[in-house]
């Protein structure tokens, strides 16, 4: 069974700072990976996707992330965080047939000013 | 093009009473999904189709029931709510090998 784990339900950090948010996943197939995010009291937003092209690949609103085979990481980055950038982050995957989504339990990104 | 919409947005319901929540979409996508959000827990989905006329079970099932009569809509019921079902329900569709698309949701709280 497939699983995917977000390491800190909680980062913070400064306005400016480098934002890193850690996904790793388990998966038996090559999967399909993504990145959502969550504004309050709103549905998800695609922020970037996997589909096994580009390992390094970019989304909206300046974030990117790198496919990792060897460490089975997704880790998503953006060099510079904005008080707009704070939300709840999802990494999902999917693999096999069906393409069901497999979610992280996610991470609360707060942006100090 | 609306995108995936969900009804209603929010909703009490006492515990026994049943509903239904209603998602369409107007992407003419394949998939559909229901899932359930809650805190610390992530998404986790209820059930799926794959089509019109099929549905499948998909991570936490019990006490739902689903139907997909036509290929936009997406419906979710319960028949005898329950307070663990107090949530806040997402709705998605797709296409395979691509990216779901999720409507605002339900807040359902059930007392």
């Amino acid at each position: 069974a497939q699983s995917v784990t977000q390491l800190g339900s909680h980062v913070s950090v400064s306005e400016g700072a480098l934002v890193l948010l850690r996904c790793n996943y388990s998966s038996s197939v090559p999967p399909y990976l993504f990145w959502y995010v969550q504004y309050p009291n709103q549905g998800l937003q695609l922020l970037l996707k996997y589909t096994s092209a580009a390992t390094l690949v970019k989304g909206i609103n300046g974030f990117e992330a790198e496919f990792k085979k060897s460490e089975t990481s997704f880790h998503l980055t953006k060099p510079s965080a904005h008080m707009s950038d704070a939300a709840e982050y999802f990494c999902a995957a999917s693999g096999g047939s069906n393409y069901k989504l497999t979610f992280g339990k996610g991470t609360l990104l707060t942006v100090n000013p | 093009n609306a995108g995936v919409t969900q009804t209603p947005k929010f909703r009490v319901l006492k515990t026994g009473q049943s509903m239904t929540l209603l998602c369409a979409q107007d992407m003419n996508h394949e998939y559909m999904y229901w899932y359930r959000q809650d805190p610390g827990m992530g998404l986790r989905l209820i059930h799926y189709s794959v089509g019109e006329g099929t549905t499948a079970k998909g991570e936490v099932p019990d006490g739902y029931n689903v139907s997909r009569l036509k290929k936009q809509n997406f419906l979710l019921g319960l028949e005898s709510a329950a307070p663990s079902q107090t949530s806040v329900y997402f709705c998605a569709s797709s296409n395979p090998r691509y990216e779901q698309y999720f409507g605002p949701g339900t807040r359902l709280t059930v007392t």
